[in-house]
Protein backbone atom coordinates (compact mmCIF):
# COMPACT_ATOMS: atom_id res chain seq x y z
CA UNK A 1 0.00 0.00 0.00
CA UNK A 2 0.73 3.78 0.21
CA UNK A 3 3.60 4.99 2.30
CA UNK A 4 3.40 8.23 4.11
CA UNK A 5 3.05 11.25 2.68
CA UNK A 6 3.94 14.54 3.00
CA UNK A 7 2.44 18.01 1.81
CA UNK A 8 4.08 20.45 0.47
CA UNK A 9 7.45 19.06 -0.49
CA UNK A 10 8.92 21.95 -0.15
CA UNK A 11 7.92 25.66 1.55
CA UNK A 12 9.74 29.34 1.11
CA UNK A 13 8.74 31.80 3.48
CA UNK A 14 9.32 34.52 4.85
CA UNK A 15 10.37 35.49 8.66
CA UNK A 16 7.23 36.48 10.88
CA UNK A 17 5.01 33.95 8.82
CA UNK A 18 2.77 31.27 9.36
CA UNK A 19 3.14 27.79 7.91
CA UNK A 20 1.49 24.55 7.86
CA UNK A 21 3.13 21.26 7.27
CA UNK A 22 0.76 17.65 6.48
CA UNK A 23 1.51 14.71 6.73
CA UNK A 24 -0.52 11.59 6.00
CA UNK A 25 0.23 8.12 7.95
CA UNK A 26 0.19 4.69 6.62
CA UNK A 27 -3.16 2.97 6.59
CA UNK A 28 -4.09 1.93 9.74
CA UNK A 29 -0.97 3.39 11.52
CA UNK A 30 -2.36 4.61 15.13
CA UNK A 31 0.92 5.83 15.80
CA UNK A 32 2.44 9.02 14.22
CA UNK A 33 5.53 11.16 14.55
CA UNK A 34 6.85 14.38 13.87
CA UNK A 35 10.76 15.02 13.33
CA UNK A 36 12.77 17.56 12.18
CA UNK A 37 16.32 17.23 10.73
CA UNK A 38 18.99 19.73 10.26
CA UNK A 39 22.10 19.16 8.05
CA UNK A 40 24.96 17.09 9.52
CA UNK A 41 22.34 16.00 12.00
CA UNK A 42 20.40 12.66 12.63
CA UNK A 43 16.23 13.50 13.17
CA UNK A 44 15.20 15.56 15.89
CA UNK A 45 11.71 14.11 17.98
CA UNK A 46 9.26 16.88 17.89
CA UNK A 47 6.29 14.95 19.14
CA UNK A 48 3.85 11.47 18.94
CA UNK A 49 0.09 11.21 18.06
CA UNK A 50 -1.10 7.72 19.74
CA UNK A 51 -4.49 8.06 17.65
CA UNK A 52 -5.88 11.77 17.98
CA UNK A 53 -3.70 12.97 21.11
CA UNK A 54 -0.57 14.26 21.31
CA UNK A 55 0.90 11.09 23.90
CA UNK A 56 4.78 12.79 23.80
CA UNK A 57 4.79 16.51 22.79
CA UNK A 58 8.34 17.22 25.00
CA UNK A 59 10.70 17.89 21.88
CA UNK A 60 8.11 20.67 20.71
CA UNK A 61 10.83 23.40 21.02
CA UNK A 62 8.74 26.14 21.80
CA UNK A 63 4.84 27.31 21.98
CA UNK A 64 5.65 28.60 18.16
CA UNK A 65 5.26 25.03 17.27
CA UNK A 66 1.52 23.07 17.63
CA UNK A 67 0.42 19.88 15.59
CA UNK A 68 -3.20 18.35 15.69
CA UNK A 69 -4.32 14.90 14.44
CA UNK A 70 -7.72 15.97 14.93
CA UNK A 71 -9.55 12.69 13.11
CA UNK A 72 -6.68 10.21 13.88
CA UNK A 73 -5.03 9.88 10.47
CA UNK A 74 -4.01 12.99 8.68
CA UNK A 75 -1.72 15.44 11.05
CA UNK A 76 -0.99 19.09 10.19
CA UNK A 77 1.97 20.68 12.34
CA UNK A 78 1.47 24.31 12.54
CA UNK A 79 4.59 26.89 13.08
CA UNK A 80 3.93 30.09 14.07
CA UNK A 81 6.30 33.56 13.69
CA UNK A 82 8.81 31.34 11.80
CA UNK A 83 12.14 32.31 12.54
CA UNK A 84 15.42 31.77 10.50
CA UNK A 85 16.49 29.25 12.71
CA UNK A 86 13.21 26.90 12.02
CA UNK A 87 14.88 26.13 8.39
CA UNK A 88 15.40 21.89 8.19
CA UNK A 89 13.37 18.96 7.00
CA UNK A 90 10.42 18.30 8.72
CA UNK A 91 10.10 14.43 8.64
CA UNK A 92 6.71 12.41 9.56
CA UNK A 93 6.71 8.88 10.54
CA UNK A 94 3.92 6.87 11.55
CA UNK A 95 3.88 3.08 13.09
CA UNK A 96 1.17 0.36 13.40
CA UNK A 97 0.74 0.82 17.58
CA UNK A 98 3.54 2.66 18.48
CA UNK A 99 6.42 0.23 19.72
CA UNK A 100 7.34 -1.21 15.99
CA UNK A 101 9.58 -0.33 13.26
CA UNK A 102 8.80 3.67 11.87
CA UNK A 103 8.38 4.10 8.42
CA UNK A 104 9.40 7.83 7.01
CA UNK A 105 7.77 10.29 4.54
CA UNK A 106 9.57 11.90 1.73
CA UNK A 107 10.21 14.93 4.24
CA UNK A 108 8.80 18.92 3.93
CA UNK A 109 12.18 20.89 3.06
CA UNK A 110 11.29 24.69 5.28
CA UNK A 111 13.52 27.30 4.18
CA UNK A 112 12.56 30.48 5.99
CA UNK A 113 14.20 33.64 4.55
CA UNK B 1 27.48 13.17 26.89
CA UNK B 2 24.73 12.74 23.72
CA UNK B 3 22.25 9.65 23.98
CA UNK B 4 23.51 8.07 20.86
CA UNK B 5 26.84 8.40 19.33
CA UNK B 6 28.16 7.50 15.97
CA UNK B 7 31.26 8.71 14.36
CA UNK B 8 30.31 11.07 11.45
CA UNK B 9 32.77 9.66 8.47
CA UNK B 10 33.12 9.74 6.20
CA UNK B 11 33.75 6.04 6.63
CA UNK B 12 35.75 5.40 3.33
CA UNK B 13 35.53 0.89 2.23
CA UNK B 14 36.54 -0.30 -1.25
CA UNK B 15 33.99 -1.85 -3.38
CA UNK B 16 33.81 -5.75 -2.04
CA UNK B 17 34.92 -4.90 1.31
CA UNK B 18 32.92 -5.10 4.42
CA UNK B 19 31.75 -2.11 5.92
CA UNK B 20 31.28 -1.83 10.08
CA UNK B 21 29.58 0.84 11.34
CA UNK B 22 29.06 1.76 15.25
CA UNK B 23 26.83 3.49 17.59
CA UNK B 24 26.75 3.30 21.44
CA UNK B 25 23.86 4.89 23.45
CA UNK B 26 23.97 5.65 27.07
CA UNK B 27 20.23 4.77 28.39
CA UNK B 28 20.73 1.24 29.81
CA UNK B 29 16.81 0.44 29.43
CA UNK B 30 16.56 0.98 25.70
CA UNK B 31 15.04 -1.73 24.31
CA UNK B 32 14.75 -1.63 20.61
CA UNK B 33 17.48 -0.35 18.05
CA UNK B 34 17.69 0.28 14.44
CA UNK B 35 19.71 1.12 11.15
CA UNK B 36 18.45 3.69 8.90
CA UNK B 37 19.80 4.35 5.84
CA UNK B 38 19.09 7.82 4.28
CA UNK B 39 20.82 8.66 0.70
CA UNK B 40 21.09 12.50 0.30
CA UNK B 41 17.99 14.86 -0.13
CA UNK B 42 16.07 11.81 1.23
CA UNK B 43 14.49 10.44 3.77
CA UNK B 44 15.66 7.81 6.02
CA UNK B 45 15.02 3.73 5.22
CA UNK B 46 14.97 0.77 7.79
CA UNK B 47 18.11 -0.96 7.01
CA UNK B 48 17.53 -3.50 10.13
CA UNK B 49 16.30 -3.36 13.73
CA UNK B 50 17.41 -5.70 16.58
CA UNK B 51 15.99 -6.29 20.08
CA UNK B 52 18.33 -8.70 21.74
CA UNK B 53 21.29 -9.41 22.46
CA UNK B 54 23.85 -11.03 19.39
CA UNK B 55 23.50 -10.98 15.82
CA UNK B 56 20.70 -10.33 13.20
CA UNK B 57 21.23 -11.65 9.75
CA UNK B 58 19.53 -10.11 6.77
CA UNK B 59 21.38 -10.39 3.51
CA UNK B 60 24.17 -8.57 3.20
CA UNK B 61 23.53 -6.73 6.56
CA UNK B 62 24.55 -7.92 9.72
CA UNK B 63 23.28 -6.05 12.68
CA UNK B 64 24.85 -6.79 16.02
CA UNK B 65 23.85 -5.51 19.66
CA UNK B 66 25.45 -6.09 23.29
CA UNK B 67 23.46 -4.50 25.72
CA UNK B 68 26.01 -4.86 28.45
CA UNK B 69 28.51 -2.26 26.64
CA UNK B 70 25.79 -0.57 25.21
CA UNK B 71 26.97 -0.90 21.84
CA UNK B 72 25.13 -1.50 18.44
CA UNK B 73 27.22 -2.24 15.03
CA UNK B 74 26.06 -2.65 11.49
CA UNK B 75 28.21 -5.12 8.80
CA UNK B 76 28.20 -4.64 5.33
CA UNK B 77 29.09 -7.17 3.59
CA UNK B 78 30.64 -6.81 -0.50
CA UNK B 79 30.03 -3.22 -0.13
CA UNK B 80 29.01 -1.40 -3.07
CA UNK B 81 29.22 1.70 -4.81
CA UNK B 82 24.87 1.82 -4.30
CA UNK B 83 25.53 1.63 -0.36
CA UNK B 84 27.20 5.10 0.06
CA UNK B 85 24.72 7.00 2.16
CA UNK B 86 24.62 8.11 5.58
CA UNK B 87 23.42 5.74 7.89
CA UNK B 88 21.59 6.82 11.23
CA UNK B 89 21.21 4.46 14.69
CA UNK B 90 18.05 5.20 16.33
CA UNK B 91 16.96 3.45 19.64
CA UNK B 92 13.76 2.97 21.58
CA UNK B 93 14.28 3.79 25.01
CA UNK B 94 12.50 2.56 28.04
CA UNK B 95 8.43 3.08 27.63
CA UNK B 96 8.96 6.03 25.13
CA UNK B 97 7.31 5.60 21.85
CA UNK B 98 10.01 8.09 20.30
CA UNK B 99 12.61 7.36 18.36
CA UNK B 100 16.71 8.83 19.52
CA UNK B 101 18.89 9.13 16.67
CA UNK B 102 22.68 9.82 16.14
CA UNK B 103 24.18 12.14 14.06
CA UNK B 104 24.82 9.34 11.40
CA UNK B 105 28.12 8.06 9.92
CA UNK B 106 28.31 8.70 6.05
CA UNK B 107 29.98 6.01 4.33
CA UNK B 108 31.45 6.32 1.08
CA UNK B 109 32.14 2.91 -1.41
CA UNK B 110 35.07 3.57 -3.80
CA UNK B 111 35.10 1.19 -6.93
Amino acid sequence: GAGVSQTPSNKVTEKGKYVELRCDPISGHTALYWYRQSLGQGPEFLIYFQGTGAADDSGLPNDRFFAVRPEGSVSTLKIQRTERGDSAVYLCASSLTGQETQYFGPGTRLLVL
Amino acid sequence: QKEVEQNSGPLSVPEGAIASLNCTYSDRVSQSFFWYRQYSGKSPELIMSIYSNGDKEDGRFTAQLNKASQYVSLLIRDSQPSDSATYLCAVHTGTASKLTFGTGTRLQVTL
